[in-house]
């Protein structure tokens, strides 16, 4: 089952704040999350993993929230390199590496 | 400056032909995914590989697509016939371990006429 993210767009001023949502209706064991800008390949920004260790970017943080099956993406103070389209990616079970991605969140951040 | 490479970056061919994707990992690296991605589907796992054997493939159309590392050092994803509707962008990744992070290589744009 493919994981919903929220909003599918977002368009923000360079200096706001931004949250991106990736909700799913299974069990999560750890959400990944990646930015892809236009025509380049997805780049790995974060793991979170079950019981809060968070692995990746400094600039950009995240939570995890295992019981309502959530993670959250938090831009601060966005920057124009912050825009590109931002996927979460889940795994279907504990045993499996094949990691499903949302539809993605599209950001445009604006001078 | 490590990176994953394919080849070709872009294919136009014509329904019916074969079509050979090729992925150099990052040296190192053990696990090799093979992603199709289009604006319908988003970024779909077609395959995937551990130290060189297929963990999953579940995720293709096994009557026309076949996935395999020959070695170490070269993945490759085969269509064959093509169709137009396996036109799309073609990634190839690679990490240490299925479950840390991914490297994603620039990508095959395939277009199938």
């Amino acid at each position: 089952q493919q994981p919903v993210q929220s909003p599918q767009a977002v368009i923000l001023r360079e200096g706001e704040d931004a949250v991106i949502n990736c909700s799913s209706s299974k069990a999560l064991y750890s959400v990944h999350w990646y930015r892809q800008k236009h025509g380049e390949a997805p780049v790995f920004l974060m793991i979170l993993l079950k019981g809060g260790e968070q692995k990746g970017h400094e600039k950009i943080s995240a939570s995890f929230n295992e019981k309502k099956q959530q993670s959250s993406l938090y831009l601060t103070a966005s920057q124009l390199s912050y825009s590109g389209t931002y996927f979460c990616g889940t795994y279907g079970s504990s045993n499996t590496g094949k990691l499903i991605f949302g539809q993605g969140t599209t950001l445009q951040v604006k001078p | 400056d490590a990176r994953v490479t394919q080849t070709p970056r872009h294919k136009v061919t014509e329904m019916g032909q074969e079509v050979t994707m090729r992925c150099q990992p990052i040296l190192g690296h053990n696990t090799v995914f093979w992603y199709r991605q289009t604006m319908m589907q988003g970024l779909e796992l077609l395959a995937y590989f551990r130290n060189r054997a297929p963990l999953d493939d579940s995720g293709m159309p096994k009557d026309r697509f076949s996935a395999e590392m020959p070695d170490a050092t070269l993945a490759t994803l085969k269509i064959q016939p093509s169709e137009p509707r396996d036109s799309a962008v073609y990634f190839c990744a690679s990490g240490i371990g299925t479950r840390n992070e991914q490297f994603f290589g620039p990508g095959t744009r395939l277009t199938v006429l």
